[in-house]
């Protein structure tokens, strides 16, 4: 079974419009962390949000927030106010212990592209 | 200067060449790792490294051979590669702890002929 599903290859947003990422991850360890990473076409990753499965409240990070929803086992991305610049690939990844190491999974991926 | 710089950024090889890709991170990290992110594939862990010691070789095909001289460099030597280990290498590395987020540096994409 897949740890990390990210169902949508791609999305369009309006400029200056929130979008959701969805994230959906499976894992045994009660202890585990979701991150958000973002890719530009320059290639390098860059991280933006961070949640911990003990956290109460949801993270957020700007313009960046995370719907953290424990028992369904998901982590969507919250974008608002949508900018040009935030055309790039998204991926969810889940920090948990897998075989006696701390290992970070990563999902496929979501293109998102901002229309003018 | 960014956190974690990877060179060349490109690279096309034969498939009887040696090659190495370098890693340099600057934000004194103890754990430093390679990912391989091939296209429309989930981004692969291949090797980690903690205080330079490997911890983990997650069934990588022996023609990769990573090397960690420092906490602050990382090497991957590539020889006799095949055509379907063209993507992009990533290097990263974090602090450590349950919440450690990855800094990646911008990667080198990997053609092999």
């Amino acid at each position: 079974a897949q740890k990390i599903t990210q169902t949508q290859p791609g999305m369009f947003v309006q400029e200056k419009e929130a979008v959701t990422l969805d994230c959906t991850y499976d894992t045994s360890d009660p202890s585990y962390g979701l991150f958000w990473y973002k890719q530009p076409s320059s290639g390098e990753m860059i991280f933006l949000i961070y949640q911990g499965s003990y956290d109460q409240q949801n993270a957020t990070e700007g313009r960046y927030s995370l719907n953290f929803q424990k028992a369904r086992k998901s982590a969507n991305l919250v974008i608002s106010a949508s900018q040009l610049g935030d055309s790039a690939m998204y991926f969810c990844a889940m920090r948990d212990y897998s075989g006696g190491y701390q290992k970070v999974t990563f999902g496929t991926g979501t293109k998102l592209q901002v229309i003018p | 200067e960014t956190g974690v710089t990877q060179t060349p950024r490109h690279l096309v090889m034969g498939m009887t060449n040696k090659k190495s890709l370098k890693c340099e991170q600057h934000l004194g990290h103890n754990a430093m790792y390679w990912y391989k992110q091939s296209a429309k594939k989930p981004l692969e862990l291949m090797f980690v490294y903690n205080f330079k010691e490997q911890t983990e070789n997650n069934s990588v095909p022996s023609r990769f051979s990573p090397e960690c001289p420092n906490s602050s460099h990382l090497f991957l030597h590539l020889h006799t590669l095949q055509p379907e280990d063209s993507a992009l290498y990533l290097c990263a590395s974090s602090q450590g702890g349950s919440n450690e987020k990855l800094f990646f540096g911008s990667g080198t994409q990997l053609s092999v002929l």
